[in-house]
């Protein structure tokens, strides 16, 4: 199992603003994740973020706007940059998943932009 | 890419009955299926799950099933309790070549068993 540590839990932040949310595991993993769930909604993959390259993003999101660090396989953080109310939502990182894997959460960071 | 529909979207049931819920998938190539039960303020954790190697698998109150051929799967709770309620995904996973993989969720079933 993994334990994951996430912090912020919840932040009111303002417009134009940026926040940078940690992500610490209790184990070393190859492959971190990011997702975004917006009120009422499912996980979207935000991006993959592997230990010594560059993250992977999915369609709809770029690095400018979410910036991702992984200086070492136990630590990710997210940064959600120039912040609009629409970037409110809960932000998670996970681990594992892979080879029929179990998939662990943090508990999230529940950003609302005002 | 994948994608998993989730029906319904909420559901009511009584101190006792069951639930079910049900998604469809539509990459063949999808082979682990697990299910998870969100908590207000908490991030999803995983209940079951089911590979695609099997067709049933139950753990006390919960079961799942696969049809691989339909590519469908269901969870079921039987004798459900109030602690229950939550919102539920299901996800499936599937493997992008050179060891990446990646979930994608059903867009969750909103659980309230009522006392």
């Amino acid at each position: 199992s993994a334990v994951i540590s996430q912090k912020p839990s919840r932040d009111i932040c303002q417009r134009g603003t940026s926040l940078t949310i940690q992500c610490q595991v209790d184990s070393q993993v190859t492959m971190m994740f990011w997702y975004r769930q917006q009120p009422g909604q499912s996980l979207t993959l935000i991006a993959t973020a592997n230990q010594g390259s560059e993250a992977t993003y999915e369609s709809g999101f770029v690095i400018d706007k979410f910036p991702i660090s992984r200086p070492n396989l136990t630590f990710s953080t997210l940064t959600v940059s120039n912040m609009s109310p629409e970037d409110s939502s809960i932000y998670l990182c996970s681990v594992g998943g892979g080879a029929g894997r179990e998939a662990f959460f943090g508990q999230g960071t529940r950003l609302t932009v005002v | 890419g994948e994608n998993v529909e989730q029906h319904p979207s909420t559901l009511s049931v009584q101190e006792g009955d069951s639930a079910v819920i049900k998604c469809t998938y539509s990459d063949s190539a999808s082979n682990y299926f697990p299910w998870y039960k969100q908590e207000l303020g908490k991030g999803p954790q995983l209940i079951i799950d089911i590979r695609s190697n099997v067709g049933e698998k139950k753990d006390q109150r919960i079961a799942v099933t696969l049809n691989k051929t339909a590519k469908h799967f269901s969870l079921h709770i039987t004798e459900t309790q109030p602690e229950d309620s939550a919102v539920y995904f299901c996800a499936a996973i599937q493997y992008s070549g050179a060891g990446s993989y990646q979930l994608t969720f059903g867009k969750g079933t909103k659980l309230s068993v009522i006392p």
